[in-house]
């Protein structure tokens, strides 16, 4: 059964701080993963992608990813209230077309 | 910027009646989704459809459940017999990709479905 793992939380950061969330993957052979947020009530939104080894970064958001420990994390600098949410890490392994996703972790920023 | 919709926001039913749900995906996309979130847990994959045809589905998407896409920008859901289970909020997505390696998804906003 191939899984994805987050730590719940809440992850508590004050306004400005970096936010750093982590996954971890239970495929090996996993090629292509996928940070989204997700407002309560509303649906996943796609923020990140990285399918390569190394750090992705997208304005205030830096992906990383390392396959030989098959972690994948999402930092978040200069966090703004906003940026509270649920976080969810999502693969998609090798040879299928879905995406399995973790639980989300639920960051809260606070002024 | 394009975006994917889905109808109804929310879908009130009976157990056992059939419900439909419906998606107009991202216009250029050729890969078509539905997941599931029951309230409190994961997002759980459905089933993909490319190519007018289910491409992959998971152990939910049973006999109860089917797909189609009618047009040529529709994407419907349909649960035959609904249970009480099958309360959820079903998102549809769409991907670009041409493939499977950095298969992007983008999400439409979800049908609430109550089944009573």
């Amino acid at each position: 059964q191939k899984e994805v793992e987050q730590n719940s939380g809440p992850l508590s950061v004050p306004e400005g701080a970096i936010a750093s969330l982590n996954c971890t993957y239970s495929d090996r052979v996993s090629q292509s993963f996928f940070w989204y947020r997700q407002y309560s009530g509303k649906s996943p939104e796609l923020i990140m992608s990285i399918y390569s080894n190394g750090d992705k970064e997208d304005g205030r958001f830096t992906a990383q990813l390392n396959k030989a420990s098959q972690y994948v994390s999402l930092l978040i600098r200069d966090s703004q209230p906003s940026d509270s949410a649920t976080y969810l890490c999502a693969v998609n392994p090798t040879n299928t077309d879905k995406l399995i996703f973790g639980t989300g972790t639920r960051l809260q920023v606070f002024p | 910027e394009p975006e994917v919709t889905q109808t109804p926001s929310h879908q009130v039913t009976q157990m056992g009646q059939e419900v439909i749900l419906r998606c107009v995906p991202i216009s250029n996309h050729l890969y078509f989704y539905w997941y599931r979130q029951i309230l409190g847990q994961k997002v759980e994959f459905l089933v993909s459809f490319y190519n007018n045809e289910i491409s992959e589905k998971s152990e939910i998407f049973d006999d109860q459940f089917s797909v189609e896409r009618p047009d040529g920008s529709n994407f419907t859901l349909k649960i035959r017999s609904t249970k009480l289970e099958d309360s959820a909020m079903y998102f549809c997505a769409s991907s670009d990709l041409a493939g499977r390696f950095g298969n992007e998804q983008f999400f439409g906003p979800g049908t609430r479905l109550t089944v009573l």
